[in-house]
């Protein structure tokens, strides 16, 4: 069974600041992806990162992808009240079959 | 908006009922996926439909059942409801048959309370 960590699992940081959270799992994934949930709403999609080592920058969020491509990162830099939310990462195989989902890293970002 | 509907937003049902949740995807979408999101047990994946035939199982209880019509939209029923079914339900919808780089499109959720 593949299973995602995320850490931490509360984070409530001051405007302005940076931070990173974390997806980690002892198993391979084709792809990972990151999604942001706002309360009352489905989860949307951030980014997809498929390659081992691999980077995307979303303005000021950055994603890398470990190079055993079983971890991630995502990194926000200036932290804005806007960016509030529950952060799940989800890891899936080439078949796109079974995401599994990590369990999230709830975001608070007070003004 | 991701073009995602599912009905009904809220549903409050009792102990040992059956209820049926619904789904249409976003338009020309062939896969049509559910999810239960729980506090204890976060986002958990439980079926997966493209263009009307069963694609990908998870962690869907025998009491859980689901189709996908010919005009693609999807039915989860879920039936001897206990009170630990008592989840937001989302529905999401891609493209194709399901690569691991497809986007999932989620819609609002449904939730489901059992008294």
């Amino acid at each position: 069974t593949q299973l995602l960590e995320q850490s931490p699992q509360f984070l409530s940081i001051q405007e302005g600041e940076n931070l990173t959270v974390y997806c980690n799992s002892s198993s391979v994934f084709s792809s990972l992806q990151w999604y942001r949930q706002e309360p009352g709403e489905g989860p949307v999609l951030l980014v997809t990162v498929v390659t081992g080592g691999e980077v995307k920058k979303l303005k000021r969020l950055t994603f890398q992808f470990g190079d055993a491509r079983k971890d991630s990162s995502l990194h926000i830099t200036a932290a804005q009240p806007g960016d509030t939310g529950l952060y799940l990462c989800a890891g899936a195989n080439n078949y796109g079959q079974n995401f599994v989902f990590g369990p999230g890293t709830r975001l608070s970002v007070l003004p | 908006d991701s073009g995602v509907t599912q009905t009904p937003k809220h549903l409050i049902t009792a102990t040992g009922q059956r209820v049926t949740l619904r789904c249409s995807p976003r338009s020309g979408d062939l896969s049509v996926y559910w999810y239960q999101q729980s506090l204890d047990q976060g986002l958990q994946f439980l079926i997966q439909y493209y263009n009307g035939e069963e694609r990908a199982k998870g962690n869907i209880l025998e009491r859980f059942s689901a189709q996908q019509f010919p005009d693609l939209h999807s039915e989860l029923n879920l039936s001897s409801l206990e009170l630990g079914d008592s989840a937001l339900y989302f529905c999401a919808s891609s493209s194709t048959h399901g690569r691991a780089t497809d986007t999932q499109y989620f819609g609002p959720g449904t939730r489901l309370t059992v008294l």
